[in-house]
């Protein structure tokens, strides 16, 4: 059973670029969070989605970030017009479908590297 | 701002001795915690969890104490290991129902052979 994939691993923009990051939860897993990690800081939550709906998206700048999850595919984290503040590690992360749609046990993908020159 | 955060920073300890890392917490609605072990440039993989209804948790090697009353939360390692080395972070749900993981800053944990 293979773990949350994220891809690519590394991701290098120039700023004004659009960056697309993607992720392919557990198999049968249908909750996918977002995290973002700054050097030597903890996980800042982003967004929270389930297949088709974004949840909760409170920890997402209104502008520049959009996030989906579509019926089919993987989820899509996505900048545009990308800033060097945007440089960071974005990790995905993916629950199982509980009722009560609780979040425990997240688990980790290896995360995208996006640097912004 | 941050309502989870570390005492230490870091920390060094000889293998086959026991390690402590603390985390404090300040929202006492949480109701869920875990602590991740995050290798260099891996993701975050969990090491247990402990509901707010319980003060002590055991795994394989690791035991997590939850002391609500001063809102605060340790990892014990015991029989620390080369491969125990990397940074951990406390998390928290702040209440039923949240989405929303809230992590400490990370304590990173050096083994010394």
């Amino acid at each position: 059973n293979a773990g949350v994939m994220q891809n690519p691993r590394h991701l290098v923009r120039r700023r004004g670029q659009e960056a697309r990051l993607r992720c392919s939860p557990m198999k049968g897993h249908s909750h996918v969070y977002w995290y973002r990690q700054l050097p030597e800081e903890g996980l800042k939550f982003m967004v929270y989605l389930q297949k088709e709906n974004i949840i909760d998206e409170s920890g997402m700048p209104k502008e520049r970030f959009s996030a989906e999850f579509p019926k089919e595919g993987p989820s899509i984290l996505r900048i545009q017009q990308v800033v060097r503040g945007d440089s960071a590690a974005y990790f995905c992360a993916s629950s199982p479908s509980v009722a009560g749609g609780t979040n425990e046990k997240l688990f980790f993908g290896s995360g995208t590297q996006l640097s912004v020159l | 701002g941050e309502s989870v955060g570390l005492h230490l920073p870091t920390l060094s300890v000889q293998e086959g001795d026991n390690s402590i890392i603390n985390c404090a917490y300040s929202n006492s609605a949480s109701d869920y915690f875990i602590w991740y072990k995050q290798e260099s440039g891996k993701g975050p993989q969990f090491i247990i969890d402990i509901r707010s209804n319980m003060d002590k948790r055991q795994g394989q090697r690791v035991t997590v104490l939850l002391n609500k009353t001063v809102k605060h939360l340790s990892l014990q390692i015991a029989a620390t290991q080369p491969g125990d080395s990397a940074v951990y972070f406390c998390a928290e749900r702040q209440g039923a129902g949240s989405y929303q993981l809230t992590f400490g800053k990370g304590t990173k944990l050096s083994v010394i052979p």
